[in-house]
C-alpha cells in the first residue's frame, strides 16, 4: 500500500533560523496539500501542489513537489513566534468513486525567541 | 461570515454513554468528513459524505455513527462501544471529493472518564 513518511517528528529553531518539514512518498502522488495547525488550533489549507517539480512561494514559505512526485518539501526562511505549530502533508487516495484524504503524521515547529 | 461551526468545544461524559458531536456549515460545500487527532499525531479519517443522505466509513469508522439529513449538518455519535474515545474531534467540509481543499472547524474535545 501506499506510504507517506512525514519527517521530523519535532524541530526546535532560534527565531530567525530556517525550518524545512519533508513528505516522502513509495509510490507517485497525484496532489499534495500542506496545512498548518496552531497549538490548541485546527488545521488550515496553506497550498496544493500538483505538477512535477512545481515550487510556489507564500512570503517566507517555499512548497516544492518532487519531480517524481513521491516526494513533497515546506521551507520556512527566517522563523518567526508566529511560526510555531505544526505542519502537516496531505494526499489524496481514490475510494471507490471518491478520494480521501490522509494526513502525515505532521511536523511540530518550535520557535524559540 | 460562512464557516463550519462545531458544538460544544468541550465536552465531557462517563463511560458507557454515547454523545453526539454537532457540526454545521454554510458554505454550501457538498463534502463533510469528521477526523480524529490524538494529542501528537496526525489525523485520522472516521466518516465522510460526498451527498446529502450518503456517507461512507474511513479509516477508523467503528465505535462511531453518522448522518447527512442536510446539505449543512453532518453530527457524529461517538457510541459506547468505542474502546478510546477521548480525543479532538475535527469537523471539515470541502467543495467536493476530489482535490478541493479542507475547511476545518474549531474542533471539539471529548474526554470520558
Amino acid at each position: 500500500g501506499q506510504q507517506v513518511m512525514q519527517i521530523p517528528q519535532y524541530q526546535h529553531v532560534q527565531e530567525g533560523e530556517d525550518f524545512t518539514t519533508y513528505c516522502n512518498s513509495s509510490t507517485t502522488l497525484s496532489n499534495i496539500q500542506w496545512y498548518k495547525q496552531r497549538p490548541g488550533g485546527h488545521p488550515v489549507f496553506l497550498i496544493q501542489l500538483v505538477k512535477s517539480g512545481e515550487v510556489k512561494k507564500q512570503k517566507r514559505l517555499t512548497f516544492q513537489f518532487g519531480e517524481a512526485k513521491k516526494n513533497s518539501s515546506l521551507h520556512i526562511t527566517a522563523t518567526q513566534t508566529t511560526d510555531v505549530g505544526t505542519y502537516f502533508c496531505a494526499w489524496g487516495i481514490s475510494s471507490g468513486s471518491a478520494r480521501q484524504l490522509t494526513f502525515g503524521s505532521g511536523t511540530q515547529l518550535t520557535v524559540l525567541p | 461570515d460562512g464557516g463550519i461551526t462545531q458544538s460544544p468545544k468541550y465536552l465531557f461524559r462517563k463511560e458507557g454513554q454515547n454523545v453526539t458531536l454537532s457540526c454545521e456549515q454554510n458554505l454550501n460545500h457538498d463534502a463533510m468528513y469528521w477526523y480524529r487527532q490524538d494529542p501528537g499525531q496526525g489525523l485520522r479519517l472516521i466518516y465522510y459524505s460526498q451527498i446529502v443522505n450518503d456517507f461512507q466509513k474511513g479509516d477508523i469508522a467503528e465505535g462511531y455513527s453518522v448522518s447527512r439529513e442536510k446539505k449543512e449538518s453532518f453530527p457524529l455519535t461517538v457510541t459506547s462501544a468505542q474502546k478510546n474515545p477521548t480525543a479532538f474531534y475535527l469537523c471539515a467540509s470541502s467543495m467536493g471529493m476530489g482535490n478541493s481543499p479542507l475547511h476545518f472547524g474549531n474542533g471539539t474535545r471529548l474526554t470520558v472518564t
